[in-house]
Parts: C-alpha cells; structure tokens; sequence
C-alpha cells in the first residue's frame, strides 16, 4: 500500500544538539511539506517543496533545514537554533492535479 | 487574508448530539475547503471536503454548510459517537496539487460523552 513513513515516531534531543525526522512516500507526489503542531495553535508550516531539488520557507522556518534530493524523501532537520522544538511534526505529500494532502503518523520531538 | 478561522476551540457533546464547528475565510480565491479529523498520536486525515460551487454536502454522518456570500463553512456531525471524539481541522486552499497549499484552522477537540 502506498502512504508517508515518518520515522522515528518519537524522538529525543538534547541541548545544543541538530536532530533529523525522516519523511518518505510512495505515493509518487511531486509536493511535500512538513507542518508543525502546538497544542492549541494547529498546524503551520515549516518548509514545502514542489519539485526536487527546490524548496521554499513557511510561515515558521527559523531554526529548521530541509533537503529534497529525491522525489521520495524530504528530511527536516530541527538546528539548535530553534529554541523552542518540543511539538509534534507531520509530513505530508499531495499530488499536482488532486485537492488536499495525504498526512504521514508523526514524530514527537522531545528536548530532554 | 490568508487566515482560516476556526470555532470553538473545544466542544463536549453527549452521544447522539449533534456538534457544530465553525470555519470563516477572507480570501475569496479559495476553491477548496476540506476537513481534516485527527486521533491522539496520529495525523490527520481527510473526512470531507466542498468546493464553493455547492452549498452543502454529506458522507454518512458527516455534512459541510457552506456559505460563499458570509465566506463561512462549517462541519455537522450527525449521531454523534464516543469514536468521533478527535481533533477536527477545517483547511482552505486555491489551486490544485502543488499550488494548493492549505491553510488550516487552529483546530477543535472534540469530546463525545458516552
């Protein structure tokens, strides 16, 4: 069955550290983005791409990098720089002539 | 103009009742308004969704209102179950696939009390 894996499902970091949630689909999507989920302040967005090889910046990009090297995968990398990372993160894929987003399950990203 | 704005940020129905939640656009060059449920730990998927040339529409127990003229939409829930106890997002977005990208509600929790 095609769908998003995110892995891993939990994830924890440290002070200082760069962490990386992976994103992969078989669905054959062109565009991929990854949201950010706050208790109470729904999902916004990290970073999206369109096509391989180009992306661009959401409403809340500061602190976190993204790569999209192949079609299938578009990994995020939380930086020390984002001082707040505590949150739920979902990855999510649509395709160029369909509304709407396919979610992946989601990394809980814990700052230990 | 590119907010969704959603309401009530939490509902409590008793089994049977029929919760009621509230989305409101600006930008009238939105053409698609889907709902998204999501269950703790997991992440969202798509319920149902309207595009702006109709004013209703229903899947099973589920129905969107929607009102182009107030730019306002929202999600019924018929004979409601404890199992429809979520998070619901509504979401708006103009254009298709890649250019579609959605802007989503802050979300409502919803309890159904058994």
């Amino acid at each position: 069955d095609g769908g998003i894996t995110q892995s891993p499902k939990y994830l924890f970091r440290k002070e200082g550290q760069n962490v990386t949630l992976s994103c992969e689909q078989n669905l054959n999507h062109d565009a991929m983005y990854w949201y950010r989920q706050d208790p109470g302040q729904g999902l916004r967005l990290i970073y999206y791409s369109q096509i391989v090889n180009d992306f661009q910046k959401g409403d809340i990009a500061e602190g976190y990098s993204v790569s999209r090297e192949k079609k299938e995968s578009f990994p995020l990398t939380v930086t020390s720089a984002q001082k707040n990372p505590t949150a739920f993160y979902l990855c999510a894929s649509s395709i160029r002539s369909r509304y709407g987003y396919t979610f992946g399950s989601g990394t809980r990203l814990t700052v230990v | 103009q590119q907010q969704v704005k959603q309401s009530p940020q939490s509902l409590i129905v008793q089994k049977g009742g029929i919760p009621i939640i509230n989305c409101a656009y600006e930008n009238t060059a939105f053409d698609y308004f889907p709902w998204y449920q999501q269950f703790p730990g997991k992440g969202p998927a798509l319920l149902i969704a309207i595009r702006p040339d109709v004013s209703e529409k229903k899947e099973g127990r589920f129905t969107i209102s929607f009102n182009k003229s107030a730019k306002q939409f929202s999600l019924h829930i018929m004979d409601s179950q404890p199992g429809d106890s979520a998070t619901y997002f509504c979401a708006a977005s103009k254009g298709s696939g890649n250019t579609g990208k959605l802007i989503f509600g802050q979300g409502t929790t919803l309890q159904v009390k058994p």
